[in-house]
């Protein structure tokens, strides 16, 4: 069973602080998602990594696939109120459109005017 | 608007009834999911459904049974329901043959409550 540890669980920080959040496995994965939920809505995908060692950006978020696609990470620069919300990472395993998403336990980020 | 909508958005019933939950999407996408969000918001698959056919089944109790009467719906119903199975279950799709990539398209789940 591939297992993702998200890190932290909690974050809750002043606006304008950087933070990072943490996603570790012991599984290699094919890709690797970052996804942000808000309060009575779905997940939303944020972004998509598939080569070991890719580094994205999206405005003040940058996101990094770690050389052995086994752990990733998210890093917000500046952060602000509008960042509040629940970070989940998911890996997938395998080449097929089927396989299936593994997500983390999640980060719950307050960002505090 | 395209979306992938569900009903309804919130359930509230007594331990012991069967109840479900339906699921709608107008993106033409083949694959779509059934996850279930726990308290702690771990979010868990369920089942997959890729052109009306069972492609994952995690283990899950049978008293949940999906059903898709067509690629663009998945149900869900439960069976004698229980106090744990109380949570947010969300519906997905996902378009075919884009690999590994796939962008998975949430609905706005559905919360529910067993008393």
């Amino acid at each position: 069973t591939q297992l993702l540890e998200q890190s932290p669980q909690f974050l809750s920080i002043q606006e304008g602080e950087n933070l990072t959040v943490y996603c570790n496995s012991s599984s290699v994965f094919s890709s690797l998602q970052w996804y942000r939920q808000e309060p009575g809505e779905g997940p939303v995908l944020l972004v998509t990594v598939v080569t070991g060692g890719e580094v994205k950006k999206l405005k003040r978020l940058t996101f990094q696939f770690g050389d052995a696609r086994k752990d990733s990470s998210l890093h917000i620069t500046a952060a602000q109120p509008g960042d509040t919300g629940l970070y989940l990472c998911a890996g997938r395993a395998g080449g097929t459109s089927y396989g299936k998403l593994t997500f983390g336990q999640g980060t719950i980020l307050t960002v505090h005017p | 608007d395209t979306a992938v909508s569900q009903t309804p958005k919130y359930l509230v019933t007594q331990m012991g009834n069967d109840k479900s939950i339906k699921c709608e999407q107008n993106l033409g996408h083949d694959t779509m999911y059934w996850y279930k969000q726990d308290s702690k918001k771990f979010l868990k698959i369920m089942f997959s459904y890729n052109n009306k056919e069972l492609i994952i089944n995690e283990t899950v109790p049978n008293r949940f049974s999906p059903k898709s009467p067509d690629k663009a719906h998945l149900n869900l119903h439960i069976n004698s329901l229980e106090l744990g199975d109380s949570a947010v279950y969300f519906c997905a799709s996902t378009p075919l043959g884009a690999g590994s990539t796939d962008t998975q398209y949430f609905g706005p789940g559905t919360r529910l409550t067993v008393l």
